[in-house]
């Protein structure tokens, strides 16, 4: 596609239910990120792929927090039972060099668990 | 823990004076960039520069970067209305992770 799509742009759920949220990087993006964002604060790194393979999965915040790419393109990230403090703005972007330079955001997900 | 800081936190200016925002990290980096938020979503690329560099300029964005000191500064010169965003310094270091600071908001007021 022309840019890195998220969705759905807002969710909202209740606490104790499981969320999937979905990233289509840049075609032929081989580097991927997914960023959480709380509301006016900094961007809070969680996972980064190269291809499908996790090389770098420490800022996954606890193990409800799981995130998978297949085919080297689509990734999903999925929280079980979640949680109010789960509420935020999860952002995904991608890249195409091995250095990982540029990167290309998508609009994020708005995430609301009530 | 985050690896960049940026300072200030928040700056309001007229349309028309510079805006100066610094960055600093703790590690070494191969590179430093620099990207906008507007409305809290998706970040825009502004300017990227290496580890090898001191300076770089794009269009009214001026970038420094001091590794001795471990820190950058952006500088937007005759600042617009439309400057009026979150800026953000991002940092790749080895092993090809990218973090980001915590972001100074800047407001240009018309």
């Amino acid at each position: 596609g022309a840019g890195v799509s998220q969705s759905p742009s807002n969710k909202v759920t209740e606490k104790g239910k499981d969320v999937e949220l979905r990233c289509d990087p840049i075609s032929g993006h081989t580097a991927l990120y997914w960023y959480r964002q709380s509301l006016g604060q900094g961007l809070e790194f969680l996972i980064y792929f190269q291809g499908n393979s996790a090389p770098d999965k420490s800022g996954l915040p606890s193990d409800r927090f799981s995130a998978e790419r297949t085919g080297g393109s689509v990734s999903t990230l999925t929280i079980q039972r979640t949680q109010q403090e789960d509420s935020a703005v999860y952002l995904c972007a991608s890249s195409s060099q091995g250095k990982n330079e540029k990167l290309f955001f998508g609009s994020g997900t708005q995430l609301s668990v009530l | 823990s985050q690896q960049g800081e940026e300072d200030p936190q928040a700056l309001s200016i007229q349309e028309g004076e510079n805006a100066t925002m610094n960055c600093s990290y703790k590690t070494s980096i191969n590179n430093l960039q620099w990207y906008r938020q507007n409305s809290g979503r998706g970040l825009v690329h502004l300017i990227l520069i290496r580890s090898n560099e001191r300076e770089k300029h794009s269009g009214r964005l001026r970038v420094t970067l001091d590794t001795s000191k471990k820190s950058s500064s952006l500088l937007i010169t005759a600042s617009r209305a439309a400057d009026t965003a979150s800026y953000f310094c991002a940092t790749l270091s080895p092993g090809f992770k990218t973090i980001f600071g915590a972001g100074t908001r800047l407001f240009v007021k018309a």
